[in-house]
């Protein structure tokens, strides 16, 4: 069965900290990996990843992807209490359909 | 501007009561989807489109339907709505040569089944 499976659930964390966000899946047809950050209205795109080993940044946010372990992972550096939200990870099944598998989110708490 | 828009954007209602939500683009845009979100569930996609009169089921159709026949609208039916189709729901879109890439959420309908 496609699954994409993100941990932790949820994390708080202080500002400048850190943080390392993880979504391993399991999709027949692997096309792509899209990370979505969701505050308290509907997602925005952050990334879409394809290839391993290749990064992605943008400011403080940073991903990757390993297609021979099937995971990828969010980093957020220096947090800042707006980067408070859910975050989303999605796997799409083939290039065929536009079916689209998301993991259950982390919801990411920053403190001041 | 460039936007997804949904009607209506809360909606309380009662079991059995058809009822419609409204997805239209602006944007040309090819593909569309529809998704709830229920806490701890993530985002699960109910029904997607490629082009207009292509539809697709996505991982939990059971209880909606969705149609076409338009570019830019996307309706999500519920014939007979039930207490456990309680969720937040969202329409996306895409260009479909940027299927991998951004889809454009709008901004949600909150319906409560009673």
């Amino acid at each position: 069965e496609d699954k994409v499976v993100q941990s932790p659930l949820s994390l708080v964390v202080h500002e400048g900290d850190t943080v390392t966000l993880n979504c391993s899946y399991e999709v027949t047809n692997f096309r792509s990996l899209l990370w979505y950050k969701q505050e308290k209205k509907a997602p925005t795109f952050l990334f879409m990843l394809t290839s391993s080993g290749i990064e992605k940044k943008s400011g403080r946010l940073s991903s990757i992807l390993d297609k021979k372990e099937l995971f990828s992972i969010l980093n957020i550096t220096a947090t800042q209490t707006g980067d408070s939200a859910i975050y989303l990870c999605a796997g799409f099944l083939s290039s065929n359909t536009g079916k689209l598998i998301f993991g259950q989110g982390t919801t990411l708490q920053v403190k001041p | 501007e460039a936007q997804v828009t949904q009607n209506p954007r809360y909606l309380i209602t009662v079991t059995g009561k058809k009822l419609t939500v409204t997805c239209s683009q602006n944007m040309n845009h090819e593909y569309m989807s529809w998704y709830r979100q229920d806490p701890g569930l993530g985002l699960r996609q109910i029904y997607y489109s490629m082009n207009v009169e292509v539809t697709d089921k996505g991982d939990v159709p059971e209880g909606y339907k969705v149609s076409r026949k338009e570019k830019r609208n996307f309706p999500l039916i519920l014939e007979s709505p039930s207490p456990n189709q309680t969720s937040l729901y969202f329409c996306a879109s895409s260009f479909l040569g940027a299927l991998y890439n951004e889809q454009f959420f709008g901004p949600g309908t909150r319906l409560t089944v009673l």
